[in-house]
């Protein structure tokens, strides 16, 4: 089936630790997004990334890095200098091409819990 | 960061009833994405909307993109206890790539 691949959907992490969140596509999109979900809040941007090799910082990218080596693939790493790295993280891909189309598709999330 | 004014934030609904919530941008948006959200779960793409004034509809739901391009609405008519969830507008706004989502409305369904 065509989608997009998170995991782990659990992960737990003791302070002073890096972590890295797996993202997969199948959709054949270029672009890709990672979003951090706190309880009762709206999605935050954190980086995208519009083809391989690129990325951009989106509105919270301090404490987290990525890397876009493959089309398929967006892994985001939630470093140490993140204060406050607990969260529900989200990816999504982008399926259109040209300025005026777009539909943005999530995976299923990974919460991440530091202990 | 920028983020989107969705309202209401909440709601209580008797089964059977019609629902309206919107967004509204102080800047202009080339698009208009509205999302469900079950909890633990990814938000699942409802409907999409792409040109000013444009109305579209997916089953009982029906979303309208703002003449201004500045607002969207969502409409749920005859709710049923599934719609229960947490339902979130997503706007790219114009020379931008960048999604910026609603802080979301909570909806719950009393049977």
């Amino acid at each position: 089936d065509g989608g997009i691949t998170q995991s782990p959907k659990y992960l737990f992490r003791k302070e002073g630790q890096n972590v890295t969140l797996s993202c997969e596509q199948n959709l054949n999109h270029d672009a890709m997004y990672w979003y951090r979900q706190d309880p009762g809040q709206g999605l935050r941007l954190i980086y995208y990334s519009q083809i391989v090799n690129d990325f951009q910082k989106g509105d919270i990218a301090e404490g987290y890095s990525v890397s876009r080596e493959k089309k398929e693939s967006f892994p985001l790493t939630v470093t140490s200098a993140q204060k406050n790295p607990t969260a529900f993280y989200l990816c999504a891909s982008r399926g259109g091409t040209g300025e005026d189309t777009g539909e943005l598709f999530f995976g299923e999330g990974s919460r991440l819990t530091v202990l | 960061g920028q983020q989107l004014n969705q309202s209401p934030q909440s709601m209580f609904i008797q089964e059977g009833e019609d629902v309206s919530m919107n967004c509204t941008s102080s800047s202009i948006f080339n698009t208009w994405l509205w999302y469900k959200q079950d909890p633990g779960e990814g938000p699942v793409l409802l409907i999409a909307l792409y040109k000013a004034g444009e109305l579209t509809s997916n089953g009982r739901l029906t979303a309208q993109f703002g003449i201004t391009r500045k607002d969207s609405f969502l409409n749920i008519s005859a709710s049923i206890p599934s719609d229960v969830g947490i339902y979130f507008c997503a706007g790219r706004p114009s020379g931008t790539y960048k999604y910026i989502f609603g802080t979301g409305t909570r909806l719950k369904v009393l049977a």
